[in-house]
């Protein structure tokens, strides 16, 4: 199965800061054939499901924000939020769906 | 709008069964394949089972859950025999964002249904 790892555990910012959540996989999810990232972004809020950020490691998903940014490559990964809002506050994932199984990191806690 | 609601969730002895269900609406339901990602405190987000153009399966519930769906009601279900403590948790259905093949890139979810597993 592929490890993702995500990093930190747990991160504070004030309002309006940049926050950077780091995701690594423990192999390459990029697939050569159509050069595309099989890497996903969710955002869970307390007593919520996760929600779709970003897909193909850098295409936000319909709605989102776009203070909310995906970056990288191979096996290092990157979600970035401008300017963080008081509704950011949640736990976010990050999931390979490169091969079966899929696996999700073990989340990052955003705190403001 | 797509909308999933899970059912069936409740409190199950040891080695006991259960059947949860996925009932969906706003999307064509037979061009997607349908996930079911569990949630515990401890273990964080764990994918368990997703039926689409092909079945599959978490080792830890092969032998034990098996998935099926009904396209005339457009509902998935997940059906879990030979329960263990390590099954306790929220369970999520999820829908592929991408028609045809499983893709497991998940863009819409359900509430959950709550699985306890002791006795």
């Amino acid at each position: 199965d592929i490890v993702m790892t995500q990093s930190p555990g747990s991160l504070t910012v004030s309002l309006g800061e940049r926050a950077t959540i780091n995701c690594r996989s423990s192999q390459s999810i990029l697939y050569t054939s159509n050069n595309m990232n099989y890497l996903a972004w969710y955002q869970q809020k307390p007593r919520q499901p996760p929600r779709l950020l970003i897909f193909w490691a850098s295409t936000r998903q319909s709605g989102v924000p776009d203070r909310f940014s995906g970056s990288g490559s191979g096996t290092d990964f990157t979600l970035t939020i401008t300017s963080v809002q008081a509704e950011d506050v949640a736990v976010y994932y990050c999931q390979q769906y490169y091969n079966s199984p899929p696996t999700f990191g073990q989340g990052t806690k955003l705190e403001i | 709008e797509v909308q999933l609601l899970e059912s069936g969730g409740r409190l199950v002895r040891p080695g006991g069964s259960l059947r949860l269900s996925c009932a969906t609406s706003g999307f064509t339901f037979s061009n997607h394949a349908i996930s079911w990602v569990r949630q515990t405190p401890k273990r964080g987000l764990q994918w368990v089972s997703s039926s689409g153009p092909e079945t599959h399966y978490a080792a830890s519930v092969k032998g034990r859950f098996t998935v099926s769906r009904d396209n005339y009601r457009n509902t998935v279900y997940l059906q879990m025999n030979s329960l263990t403590v390590d099954d306790t948790g929220m369970y999520y259905c999820a829908k592929d964002l991408r028609a045809g093949a499983n893709s497991w890139d998940l863009d819409h979810w359900g509430q959950g249904t709550l699985v306890t597993v002791s006795s």
